[in-house]
């Protein structure tokens, strides 16, 4: 089936720095989408791109969907404390409204 | 603002009992999803529904059952507990087209 490769696994960072993180697809996908899940809670979403390179913000978030249709990458501007948690990426690549999802990427930020 | 709601936060069970998950949304989202979510493996699709009485295997379905008699109501069943089966278990709805799902808060299920 559809396998959507994420990247880091993990990030341990300094509060004030950027961050990027970014997903890979076998396959092309019509839709990527960008979730964040803080701890004991379900996803929440981020960021939803839909045309092959479209750049979108959400405040200091900002992600694109890649040219070739098979990556996305998301952004993190002068990370803060409460941007800690699991960072997932998500493609949909049919009309059958499934959403394949990345491994996610877990973020800790040091004060 | 959509919500969904899953019934239990925290569940322990013992092997071989049949659990019931319920997830319950208020938008009248016609597709519900069951995900189920552990460390390093991301969030894989257990079941999927577009409609009422209607359902669908993702791609783990084994072990697991589902049911929607309505519209805002969709439910997990694990037919027989295993420990294999511990898991945070995830509900999600959307509407009709490429839009990103809404997901409830989850269900960490212990099964001993």
């Amino acid at each position: 089936g559809q396998q959507l490769n994420q990247s880091p696994q993990s990030m341990f960072i300094q509060e004030g720095e950027d961050v990027s993180m970014n997903c890979t697809s076998s396959s092309i996908f019509n839709t990527w989408l960008w979730y964040k899940q803080d701890p004991g809670e379900g996803p929440v979403l981020l960021i939803a791109l839909y045309k092959a390179g479209e750049l979108t913000s959400n405040g200091r978030l900002t992600a694109q969907f890649g040219i070739t249709r098979k990556d996305s990458f998301l952004n993190i501007s002068a990370s803060i404390p409460s941007d800690v948690g699991i960072y997932f990426c998500a493609g949909m690549w049919d009309s059958s409204y499934k959403l394949i999802f990345g491994s996610g990427t877990r973020l800790l930020v040091r004060p | 603002d959509v919500k969904v709601t899953q019934s239990s936060r925290y569940l322990v069970k013992r092997t071989g009992e049949k659990v019931f998950l319920e997830c319950v949304q208020d938008m009248d989202h016609e597709n519900m999803f069951w995900y189920r979510q552990d460390p390093g493996l991301g969030l894989r699709l257990i079941y999927f529904s577009y409609d009422v009485k209607m359902k669908e295997k993702g791609d783990i379905p084994e072990g697991y059952s589902v049911s929607r008699e309505k519209k805002e109501r969709f439910s997990l069943i694990l037919e027989s507990a295993s420990t294999n089966q511990t898991s945070m278990y995830l509900c999600a709805s959307s509407p009709p087209g490429i839009y990103g799902y809404t997901f409830g808060s989850g269900t960490r299920l212990t099964v001993v």
